[in-house]
């Protein structure tokens, strides 16, 4: 199974920062890796897609690189509204796995 | 406007069963591959099935395996998991999605329920 290693697993900032979350896969998954946020009682959400490419309605602060084993999720300029759970996830191979979660808290 | 509305979660006894269901409205049902996560209060998330859109394949985690029977009616849009010999390790909010995947491009999971909660105690 490929593993997914979040880093951090938690994060205090404030609004306005400009934040970066890691995913690392444990072996290649080309570019088939997707963003989520979650928040409290809600189902996830789909941010990211194919590693970097937005997903429809989701604000341009939000953004994502990487390919192989190594990823990044970026929120340029934190909005309240940002302050909640981020999952990544591989589905370049069976079973599909998720990464153990960024959770982002306000300073 | 895509709705996808998980119901059947309840309380049941380790060595029970429960049909999950999962209606689907606003998008072509029988078009697009489902799948179901979970997710224990308060952990991570963890997929547990997939099918393709026809209903031909089937994919399980192996903590399901054996135990845990996905199928869908596209007549009727929807999605069912069928949980037998229920355990501890089983409670959890589960979740259906639409499993959005082109062979050799973008795959992910855009669409989601609002989940139902399984609990497996005495």
């Amino acid at each position: 199974d490929i593993q997914l290693t979040q880093s951090p697993s938690f994060l205090s900032a404030s609004v306005g920062d400009r934040v970066t979350i890691t995913c690392r896969a444990s072996q290649g998954i080309s570019s088939y890796l997707a963003w989520y946020q979650q928040k409290p009682g809600k189902a996830p959400k789909l941010l990211i897609y194919a590693a970097s490419t937005l997903q429809s309605g989701i604000p341009s602060r939000f953004s994502g690189s990487g390919s192989g084993t190594q990823f990044t999720l970026t929120i340029s300029s934190l909005q309240p509204e940002d302050f909640a759970t981020y999952y990544c996830q591989q589905l370049h191979s069976d079973p599909i796995t998720f990464g153990q979660g960024t959770r982002l808290e306000i300073k | 406007e895509v709705q996808l509305l998980a119901s059947g979660g309840g309380l049941v006894q380790p060595g029970g069963s429960l049909r999950l269901s999962c209606a689907a409205s606003g998008f072509t049902f029988s078009n697009s591959p489902m799948s179901w996560v979970r997710q224990v209060p308060g952990k991570g998330l963890e997929w547990v099935s997939t099918i393709t859109d026809s209903g031909a394949s089937t994919y399980y985690a192996d903590s399901v395996k054996g135990r845990f029977t996905i199928s869908r009616d596209n007549p009727k849009n929807t999605l069912y998991l069928q949980m037998n010999n229920l355990r501890a390790e089983d409670t959890a909010i589960y979740y259906c999605a639409r499993y959005y995947y082109v062979s050799g491009s973008s795959r992910y999971f855009d669409y989601w329920g609002q989940g139902t909660l399984v609990t497996a105690s005495s």
